[in-house]
């Protein structure tokens, strides 16, 4: 199952330029969580954001989270070719012990 | 380092042939853990939850005979791919959430190719 959608599908930008993702989910959160996926590659972590959080801020990552509208975005600043990957939200449910369920993904490619 | 480890990370098998993926949690006792298959250019996708010493629920339209999950201690959950077909070749990514803290790690993922 798929909590939603994200958009952009893919986005090309160009480096130095900014990036944001959307993500939409359906059912209450505990939290909401970020990852970077390179091709063909595993999961790298990127940040958390808790459902009492509105904004937090890790490096170039701005990601917020508006629980009414069930949504979240995550901008990528001064972007940089290596940022180039696939971007996918995560929703960890409020029922505990069940699993993270991730968003369709954003494809991200940065060129130089 | 790697707190959630699978094994292999590459697979290639003959169709017909069963293939089985370890996910080890390394230095935590893992209550749950998790088994989710991503095709090229897709999203994972979440097939089974594993709970230590029970049998495993599957999301619908994961076939349980096919896809057998063994989860016999706390620090090893097993995928066996039974009688593996093309269609099957995808990249499979366990995760664990840690007893008494609520954090969800990855394994590094495996990538099964069925010839």
């Amino acid at each position: 199952s798929q909590q939603g959608e994200e958009d952009p599908q893919a986005l090309s930008i160009q480096e130095g330029e900014n990036a944001t993702m959307n993500c939409s989910y359906k059912t209450s959160i505990n939290n909401l969580q970020w990852y970077r996926q390179n091709s063909g590659r595993g999961l790298v972590h990127l940040i958390l954001i808790r459902s009492n959080e509105r904004e937090k801020h890790s490096g170039r990552l701005r990601v917020t989270l508006d629980t009414s509208k069930k949504s979240s975005s995550l901008l990528i600043t001064a972007s940089r070719a290596a940022d180039t990957a696939s971007y996918f939200c995560a929703t960890d449910a409020v029922q505990a012990g069940t699993a993270l369920i991730f968003g369709k993904g954003t494809t991200l490619s940065v060129s130089s | 380092g790697a707190v959630v480890s699978q094994h292999p990370s590459w697979v290639i098998c003959k169709s017909g042939t069963s293939v089985k993926i370890e996910c080890r949690s390394l230095d935590f006792q893992a209550t749950t853990m998790f088994w989710y298959r991503q095709f090229p250019k897709q999203s994972l996708m979440l097939m089974a939850t594993s709970n230590e010493g029970s049998k495993a629920t599957y999301e619908q339209g994961v076939e349980k005979d096919k896809f057998l999950i063994n989860h016999a201690s706390l620090t090893l959950s097993t995928l066996t791919v039974t009688s593996a077909h093309p269609e099957d070749s995808s990249f499979y990514i366990c995760s664990a959430r840690f007893q008494g803290v609520n954090t969800i790690y990855f394994g590094e993922g495996s990538w099964l190719t069925v010839v």
